[in-house]
Formats: C-alpha cells, sequence, structure tokens
C-alpha cells in the first residue's frame, strides 16, 4: 500500500469546470507539496503547506492535518492546465519527499 | 524557469557502462535532492546532500553514486547500467537542509539499450 494515495488517477474535464485532486497520507507528516508534469516534463513546485489553506492564481490548496488529508483546486480550469499533478510528503523529522502516484488532467476546450 | 540546470538532457548508453549526470542548484541553495521516475515506480527519492555533505538516503542502487562539489554541483554518477535504469533523473534543490520547498530541474532521460 503506497504511504501517499491520490485520487482520481484520471480527470477529464471540460474547460471551465472546477476540479478537485484529493491526497490522503498515512503518518504524521512536516509539509505537504503539489507539483506539476507537464508531458515534456518538467517538474514544477505549486504549493507547500503545513496547515490551512494556500491560494495562487486559479489554484487552491487544503489540507488537514487531523484527517491526514489535503485537496488540490483548480478554478475555472482550461486546456494549458492539462498535466499530472502530484502529491508529495515530507515524514516528521524527515527530509526525503514521498510521492504519490499522481493524477493524470485532462482539460477539453 | 526554476534555476536549477541538468546536463544532459538526453543519454543514451548500453547496459554496462557508467555515467555521469550532473546538476546546478538555484543560487543561494546549499541542499540538492535526486530523484528517479521510472514507468513502474514512479518518483522515487534517491539521495539528499547538503553543503557537500550526504544528509539523507533513499532507495539508491549500490551502483549509483553521488557527491556534492565546494561550488555546491552535484553529481550522480550510475555504473554497471541495467535496462531497468531507464528513466527520467530529476535534480531539486532547496536553501536549507530540513523542511524546505524543492525547486526541480530540467531532468536527464537516461535510455539504456
Amino acid at each position: 500500500k503506497n504511504e501517499v494515495e491520490q485520487s482520481p488517477q484520471n480527470l477529464t474535464a471540460q474547460e471551465g469546470e472546477f476540479i478537485t485532486i484529493n491526497c490522503s497520507y498515512s503518518v504524521g507528516i512536516s509539509a505537504l507539496h503539489w507539483l506539476q508534469q507537464h508531458p515534456g516534463g518538467g517538474i514544477v513546485s505549486l504549493f507547500m503547506l503545513s496547515s490551512g489553506k494556500k491560494k495562487h492564481g486559479r489554484l487552491i490548496a487544503t489540507i488537514n492535518i487531523q484527517e491526514k488529508h489535503s485537496s488540490l483546486h483548480i478554478t475555472a480550469s482550461h486546456p494549458r492546465d492539462s498535466a499530472v499533478y502530484i502529491c508529495a510528503v515530507t515524514w516528521e523529522y524527515g527530509n526525503k519527499l514521498v510521492f504519490g502516484a499522481g493524477t493524470i488532467l485532462r482539460v477539453k476546450s | 524557469d526554476s534555476g536549477v540546470t541538468q546536463t544532459p538532457k538526453h543519454l543514451i548508453t548500453a547496459t554496462g557502462q557508467r555515467v555521469t549526470l550532473r546538476c546546478s542548484p538555484r543560487s543561494g541553495d546549499l541542499s540538492v535532492y535526486w530523484y528517479q521516475q521510472s514507468l513502474d515506480q514512479g518518483l522515487q527519492f534517491l539521495i539528499q546532500y547538503y553543503n557537500g555533505e550526504e544528509r539523507a538516503k533513499g532507495n539508491i542502487l549500490e551502483r549509483f553514486s553521488a557527491q556534492q562539489f565546494p561550488d555546491l554541483h552535484s553529481e550522480l554518477n550510475l555504473s554497471s547500467l541495467e535496462l531497468g535504469d531507464s528513466a527520467l533523473y530529476f535534480c531539486a534543490s532547496s536553501v536549507a537542509w530540513l523542511y524546505n520547498e524543492q525547486f526541480f530541474g530540467p531532468g536527464t532521460r537516461l535510455t539504456v539499450l
């Protein structure tokens, strides 16, 4: 069983739709990261959070430490949002990232 | 552009060979991480260096080794290559050695034939 679980594995949306990707983890963490990987392969760090909520443009990330759960929301989705979204955690007292399997998002125009 | 550079972008080699992947961190970052992304295993942490010293080790094979030099660039050496070593290898950097946002390089795609 993976220590970091993401859902859904695949997601297809119409342009303009509100999108939610979920991430659950099994033990205490010091931080949770949301990453974006485009078809070309490069990885971009979207958010790093340890509590509450962060917003950047149309992207919102939330985390509930008690429930060991985080969500990434995309408002007014656009075809350029099509990518793989990866959740990763840093365990308490650790400094390596442990990754989820990723969510493949396709936004159709 | 994250500010992290990796060379080469692509590398094609044969089984049994040895290769060196290079990473230059963002200006001011002291910590360098190496990750492997393969189709069957996904993204996995290999090793971390901070200011020249090894700080954390993950699923790194004995055939692989890394180091960080005084100018803070890092090299990942892969030897006795096998077909299964074909993967994308990413380097990331951060300011400190713990609990920091990491910035990823563009990756090196290694193909072992």
